[in-house]
């Protein structure tokens, strides 16, 4: 089954604790995304990375740490100092992948991870 | 600052009534502009790029450089439509990079 994976689909920490979101996808795409998705909010970028080894801060990376060293991996890590955790993350991967079609700002989005803090 | 507005959290329209939902931008430079849109239990997903200039479900989108807007819209809604609709921006200097709206969430009535 190809696509863009997230786990765990449910996640709860203790506050004060640090906690990683999984993100992995098999369609060959250089750029992944991380997005946190909040009620009226809609979608605020955390950190993006278009190619191995290298990411950039998005709108929001306060508090969130991530790393890119292999291609189809991009975990997210929420930190303690990340002052309101408890959301709902998004994965994303974007490119060519090698075949026909696809493109570099269509984005494919995993499932999600609900993360509450407690 | 580049921005997306979505004015409209909620809207709700009657089966085979026309829908229209509302997107600005602000950007100065050529943006390219996109409907992203989640159903119950899905997974968020593309819907349609200006670029493309095609009609999706029914659907289809004008930019209007003018008025910076990317207004979605379909004559006849129905209720398989029902789902939230997020309007998003790439700036050309910044690929794949993309700016999202609040969102607008559509109910289709019977």
């Amino acid at each position: 089954d190809g696509g863009i994976t997230q786990s765990p689909k449910y996640l709860f920490r203790k506050e004060g604790q640090n906690v990683t979101l999984s993100c992995e996808q098999n369609l060959n795409h250089d750029a992944m995304y991380w997005y946190r998705q909040d009620p009226g909010q809609g979608l605020r970028l955390i950190y993006y990375s278009q190619i191995v080894n290298d990411f950039q801060k998005g709108d929001i990376a306060e508090g969130y740490s991530v790393s890119r060293e292999k291609k189809e991996s991009f975990p997210l890590t929420v930190t303690s100092a990340q002052k309101n955790p408890t959301a709902f993350y998004l994965c994303a991967s974007s490119g060519y992948g090698g075949g026909a079609g696809g493109s570099y700002n269509e984005q494919f989005f995993g499932p999600g991870t609900r993360l509450t803090v407690l | 600052a580049q921005r997306v507005t979505q004015p409209e959290k909620l809207l709700s329209v009657f089966k085979g009534a026309p829908v229209e939902l509302k997107c600005n931008y602000s950007y100065s430079g050529s943006p390219e502009l996109f409907w992203y849109v989640q159903y119950s239990r899905q997974r968020l997903q593309l819907l349609l790029r200006h670029i493309s200039r095609e009609s999706i479900k029914g659907f289809t989108a004008d930019l209007n450089k003018g008025e910076t807007s990317f207004h979605l819209k379909k004559p006849f809604a129905q209720e398989e439509d029902s789902a939230m609709y997020y309007c998003a921006f790439e700036k050309g200097s910044t690929l794949g990079r993309l700016y999202f709206g609040r969102g607008t969430q559509l109910t289709v009535w019977p």
